[in-house]
C-alpha cells in the first residue's frame, strides 16, 4: 500500500480564498482523521470518520470548516473563506477498528501533510 | 474527558546519553491505548509503540524502551545511547476504544554530536 496520500502537500493562498484538501486513507482502514498542527495549539483533532460517517466534528473550530467523506477511498477538508490563523500543517490519518486483540487498532497512519498559508 | 502531559518541552544531550521523555495521561476509560509517534525534522509522523491498558508489560525495541506504569499514569519512553538520528519531536497519545487519540504537546529531542 502506498500509505496515507494527501494533496496538495503545500498551498499558499489569499485571505477569503476557498481552500480544499484531500486525503486518500490506506484500503481497508475503517477509520479516517483530519488533524491540525501548529505551534501555538499543537496537534488537534479536527473531525475523524468511522465508515465514511462522520462521528466527532466538535474539533471543526467554525463553519468555516467542513469535511466530507464520500466513499471510504476519499476524503477533504474544504475551509471556505480562509484566514491567515488558519495557516498550519493539516494531517490526514486511517486506522482500523479498536479493540484491544487487534494489534494495529488504533495506530495511527499519517499522511505527509499540507502545508497551507493563508496571507 | 482525555488528556496527555509531556511536560518536557525540550530536551537537549549529547550523543549516547541515555534521555527519558515523560508522559503522563488522565482517563476514566478502563479499556484504553497509549502510543509514542515520532515527528522528525522533515515532519512526517511515525508510528513507534502502542500498549493497551491491560498490558502493562515494558518493551524493548532495539535502543528504545518503554515503561508503562498504571498507578502512576505514566507512559515513559527511553532512548539509551542517543544517536543524532533521534533528533526529532516525539509525542505521546492516548487513544480510546471509539478509535480517538488525544495527543501531548510534544517534546523536542535535540542530540548534539
Amino acid at each position: 500500500d502506498a500509505g496515507v496520500i494527501q494533496s496538495p502537500r503545500h498551498e499558499v493562498t489569499e485571505m477569503g480564498q476557498e481552500v480544499t484538501l484531500r486525503c486518500k486513507p490506506i484500503s481497508g482502514h475503517d477509520y479516517l482523521f483530519w488533524y491540525r498542527q501548529t505551534m501555538m495549539r499543537g496537534l488537534e483533532l479536527l473531525i475523524y470518520f468511522n465508515n465514511n460517517v462522520p462521528i466527532d466534528d466538535s474539533g471543526m473550530p467554525e463553519d468555516r470548516f467542513s469535511a466530507k467523506m464520500p466513499n471510504a477511498s476519499f476524503s477533504t477538508l474544504k475551509i471556505q473563506p480562509s484566514e491567515p490563523r488558519d495557516s498550519a500543517v493539516y494531517f490526514c490519518a486511517s486506522s482500523s477498528v479498536p479493540g484491544y486483540l487487534n494489534s494495529g487498532a488504533n495506530v495511527l497512519t499519517f499522511g505527509a501533510g499540507s502545508r497551507l498559508t493563508v496571507l | 474527558a482525555q488528556k496527555v502531559t509531556q511536560a518536557q518541552t525540550e530536551i537537549s544531550v549529547v550523543e549516547k546519553e541515555d534521555v527519558t521523555l515523560d508522559c503522563v495521561y488522565e482517563t476514566r476509560d478502563t479499556t484504553y491505548y497509549l502510543f509514542w509517534y515520532k515527528q522528525p525534522p522533515s515532519g512526517e509522523l511515525v508510528f513507534l509503540i502502542r500498549r493497551n491498558s491491560f498490558d502493562e508489560q515494558n518493551e524493548i525495541s532495539g535502543r528504545y524502551s518503554w515503561n508503562f506504569q498504571k498507578s502512576t499514569s505514566s507512559f515513559n519512553f527511553t532512548i539509551t545511547a542517543s544517536q543524532v538520528v533521534d533528533s526529532a519531536v516525539y509525542f505521546c497519545a492516548l487513544g480510546d476504544n471509539a478509535g480517538k487519540s488525544t495527543f501531548g504537546d510534544g517534546t523536542t529531542l535535540t542530540v548534539k554530536p
